[in-house]
């Protein structure tokens, strides 16, 4: 089956830590997201990548690093500067980085802070 | 920049009854269009979107939107409500790439029996 993968599930992360949340797409898709939720908030966008070796910032991007080294691949590492880490975080692909494209979007991952 | 306004934050609606959820956006050019529905604790799954064309869209799940120039909304609808639509639902309107989508806050659907 196609489709995107995040793990884990849930995550926790001490003060001071770097975590790093995984996201897999087998759909052959060239653009990737890292979308943050906040309850009441809807998602906003924290960094995309339009193509394998190339990524940009979106809108939250402080405190959040990313790499895209193969196609399949979109990590998203969450540093100690990220002050508030804990929400809901989702991320998706599309086949081009065109508005008309669907993004299809992953399970999520839950970051909690200890 | 385009932006998207949900008035709705909560809606509680019968089992079998209409549903209208609303969705207002700001943008200069036209628009591109989409509503998402999330499952409590899973990712997004695309509804219905419109580029242009016929302005009454007809999405999976029996679900339509209409959207109104005028009157700057993409609001969905669906006839009859099923207890398994219970969930929160998103109206996103993006511009000329993907990375430009705003969503917008979500309005939580509840299903009385």
């Amino acid at each position: 089956d196609g489709g995107i993968t995040q793990s884990p599930k849930y995550l926790f992360r001490k003060e001071g830590q770097n975590v790093t949340l995984s996201c897999e797409q087998n759909l052959n898709h060239d653009a990737m997201y890292w979308y943050r939720q906040d309850p009441g908030q809807g998602l906003r966008l924290i960094y995309y990548s339009q193509i394998v070796n190339d990524f940009q910032k979106g809108d939250i991007a402080e405190g959040y690093s990313v790499s895209r080294e193969k196609k399949e691949s979109f990590p998203l590492t969450v540093t100690s500067a990220q002050k508030n880490p804990t929400a809901f975080y989702l991320c998706a692909s599309s086949i081009t980085p065109g508005s008309r494209e669907t993004q299809y979007f992953g399970p999520g991952t839950r970051l909690l802070v200890l | 920049a385009q932006s998207v306004t949900q008035p709705d934050i909560h809606i509680t609606v019968s089992e079998g009854a209409s549903l209208e959820l609303r969705c207002n956006y700001s943008y200069g050019a036209t628009p591109y269009l989409f509503w998402y529905v999330q499952s409590p604790g899973q990712g997004l799954q695309l509804l219905l979107k419109y580029f242009s064309g016929d302005t009454l869209v007809q999405g999976i799940k029996g679900f339509e939107a209409e959207f109104k120039r005028s009157q700057s909304s993409f609001n969905l609808r669906k006839p009859s409500v099923h207890w398994s639509d219970a969930a929160e639902y998103f109206c996103a309107v993006g511009a000329y790439n993907n990375n430009d989508m705003r969503f917008g806050a979500g309005t939580r659907l509840t299903v009385k029996p």
